[in-house]
């Protein structure tokens, strides 16, 4: 299959233990951020997003973390799982005139060991 | 499962040939946009199109190009292939005109140009 992770950072974590995963971003007009987590192989897939505006949302096991005056992302996974080995990668989203474009980071590979 | 589809799912070209990618978008959306995906970097936005017509484009040159039809259903189109087309393309399809416009990918192509 598809490795997109060749030469991407890479977090290890045991199973059950708490991961986060950080980015930077660049523009600070864009008007909201998503984490995507991308399985080998596969296109990217939603895990949860920030607008703007608020500095923390919390899913299920995930919570993401905004802090707009050094422009960073924060994802953190609790309990972390072995399906939750990936790829990670923040995007922002400028909505403009010409749609929503979405402009990603490079990616975090997240390794799960048992 | 997105329910975004997209065709071929491995393509091998030589340098000079041109091709074409199809996708599919999720019932109910309007809006495709293509990202290429190289290996060990986040995606990169190629384009965008919304009923019909381009809706904002990234950094790339004029051999690349697209098409979105009535069903809303969407082609990527590169000429003249060079080496470094090799990527992942990527198509997701949103609801355009909405302030969010979450965007849901499809599984990808892998095109390598030789």
């Amino acid at each position: 299959g598809e490795s997109v992770g060749l030469h991407l950072p890479t977090l290890s974590v045991q199973e059950g233990d708490n991961s986060i995963i950080n980015c930077a971003y660049s523009n600070s007009a864009s008007d909201y951020f998503i984490w995507y987590k991308q399985e080998s192989g596969k296109g990217p897939q939603f895990i949860i997003d920030i607008r703007s505006n608020m500095d923390k949302r919390q899913g299920q096991r995930v919570t993401v973390l905004l802090n707009k005056t050094v422009k960073h992302l924060s994802l953190q996974i609790a309990a972390t799982q072995p399906g939750d080995s990936a790829v990670y990668f923040c995007a922002e989203n400028l909505l403009t005139g010409g749609g929503n474009k979405l402009t990603f980071g490079t990616g975090t590979q997240l390794k799960v060991e048992l | 499962e997105t329910g975004v589809t997209q065709s071929p799912t491995h393509l091998i070209k030589t340098r000079g040939q041109q091709v074409t990618l199809r996708c599919s978008s999720q019932s109910g959306h309007n809006t495709v946009s293509w990202y290429q995906q190289a290996l060990g970097q986040g995606p990169q936005f190629i384009f965008q199109y919304y009923r019909e017509e381009e809706n904002g484009r990234g950094n790339f040159p004029p051999r690349f190009s697209g098409l979105q039809f009535p069903n809303y259903s969407s082609e990527l189109n590169v000429n003249a292939l060079e080496l470094d087309d090799s990527a992942l393309y990527l198509c997701a399809s949103s609801v355009g005109g909405q302030g969010k416009g979450e965007q849901f990918f499809g599984p990808g192509t892998r095109l390598t140009v030789l």
